[in-house]
């Protein structure tokens, strides 16, 4: 069916380690991959996103890397910062550009 | 540029009372439009999106409609809430011959029902 999973639903790291958040997508048609960032309160936000003929894209401290083969993407975030705490969904277009989300993964930055 | 509008921002609503939630796009033309909703602390819900005026695709009917009069006008209604429905209601827009598929996404209504 038409599903986004997304793992884990939250993470906790310290401030300057990495984060990495996976999703896996069901249609095997989807050709476009972003990720969104949402703060509390507020409106989801895209921070990058990525095409089916590229597997890897970065900016600055995130990238966005793609295994069409397996069906997955992945959002990473080098040298944490405070303000990178937040809810992040990845999601992927269905048919009919129906776009579908992941159910978003909480990330703590610790002190 | 383009720029979303929705509205209100916050809406409180009795049980069993009507809805009508209103979102507009400018500076574009022929955009897909799209109602998500999202519960406390959860994942954003897709509840309608429309490729155009007129072409409605709903994904949760239960007791809410959306409906597209204009090119850029979408409309999520309800005829009698249910505390089920209290959420945080976002508008998105997205052109995907223009943008690809990027979603742009309205200032969201808070909405409680009581």
């Amino acid at each position: 069916g038409e599903n986004v999973e997304q793992h884990p639903s939250t993470l906790s790291v310290q401030e300057g380690d990495s984060a990495v958040i996976k999703c896996t997508y069901s249609d095997s048609a989807s050709n476009y991959f972003p990720w969104y960032k949402q703060e509390l309160g507020k409106r989801p936000q895209l921070i990058i996103d990525i095409r089916s003929n590229v597997g890897e894209k970065k900016d600055q401290r995130i990238a966005v890397t793609l295994n069409k083969t397996a069906k997955h993407f992945s959002l990473h975030i080098t040298e944490t910062q405070p303000e990178d705490s937040a809810v992040y969904f990845c999601a992927a277009p269905y048919r009919d550009d129906k776009i579908i989300f992941g159910k978003g993964t909480r990330l703590h930055i610790l002190p | 540029s383009q720029t979303i509008h929705q509205w209100p921002a916050t809406l409180v609503q009795p049980v069993g009372s009507p809805l009508s939630l209103e979102c507009t796009v400018e500076g574009t033309s022929n955009p897909n439009l799209y109602w998500y909703r999202q519960a406390a602390g959860r994942g954003l819900q897709l509840l309608f999106y429309s490729v155009g005026i007129g072409q409605i695709s709903s994904e949760v009917p239960q007791n809410l409609s959306a409906s597209r009069p204009q090119d850029r006008q979408f409309i999520l209604s309800s005829k009698k809430l249910l505390l089920s429905d209290s959420g945080f209601y976002l508008c998105a827009w997205s052109d995907r011959l223009r943008s690809g598929g990027k979603l742009f996404f309205g200032s969201g209504t808070q909405l409680s029902v009581l």
